[in-house]
């Protein structure tokens, strides 16, 4: 069975300051992961994923994140907020044999304040 | 472009009619999936299939049925529908079970059953 942890369903940051929306999951093996991205009514869209090589995954509009195996972890961190990054971000793994289903966490909403 | 498309985007029903909601992908994928997105449980998947003829279960499909009679359209039933399943209501496609797993969302259809 797979879980995906997000920790924090709430998270506020100031504009210019650093973002990081933490992401654990559970897989007994190498799992897929990625990041989605969800403005107010709309669907949701990918910000990055990680399947194998680098651990370190750049994405769109300055976001990355980075798979910690050893942690279990693939947190998402920006360097610097911007207004428009205000949404709602879901974390979601898939692995092996179920590649075409994703299990996603229970998502955290980004508020930026100017 | 391809894309994909719900409708309808808002629906207002009432308890126990039936409703069906539309899907329809023109990326010719063979993966399609149902989610619905609640406040607090982010998205849970409903039912997926991964070509036609070919139709599963996901974590809350009781009171749901899809059918895939070909590759672009994956319709969602609501046999008789409960104020329980007032929700928002995504449908995404993905390549196939050997891809990386990215899925791509429509934009949603809101759901209010009275």
């Amino acid at each position: 069975a797979q879980s995906v942890t997000q920790l924090g369903s709430h998270v506020s940051v100031s504009e210019g300051a650093l973002v990081l929306l933490r992401c654990n999951y559970s897989s007994s093996v190498p799992p897929y992961l990625f990041w989605y991205v969800q403005y107010p009514n709309q669907g949701l869209q990918l910000l990055l994923k990680y399947t194998t090589g680098a651990t370190l995954v750049k994405g769109i509009n300055g976001f990355e994140a980075e798979f910690k195996k050893s942690e279990t972890s693939f947190h998402l961190t920006k360097p610097s907020a911007h207004m428009s990054d205000a949404a709602e971000y879901f974390c979601a793994v898939a692995r092996g044999s179920t590649l075409g289903r994703l299990y996603f966490g229970r998502g955290t909403q980004l508020t930026v304040w100017p | 472009d391809a894309e994909i498309t719900q409708s309808p985007r808002h629906k207002i029903t009432e308890t126990g009619r039936q409703v069906t909601l539309a899907c329809h992908q023109t990326w010719n994928h063979n993966n399609m999936f149902w989610y619905r997105q609640d406040l607090g449980h982010g998205l849970r998947l409903i039912h997926y299939s991964y070509g036609v003829q070919d139709t599963n279960k996901g974590e809350v499909s009781d009171g749901y049925s899809v059918s895939r009679s070909n590759t672009e359209d994956l319709p969602l039933t609501l046999e008789s529908a409960a104020s329980s399943q007032t929700s928002v209501y995504f449908c995404a496609s993905s390549r196939d079970r050997r891809g990386t797993g990215e899925l791509f969302f429509g934009e949603g259809s809101r759901l209010t059953v009275l």
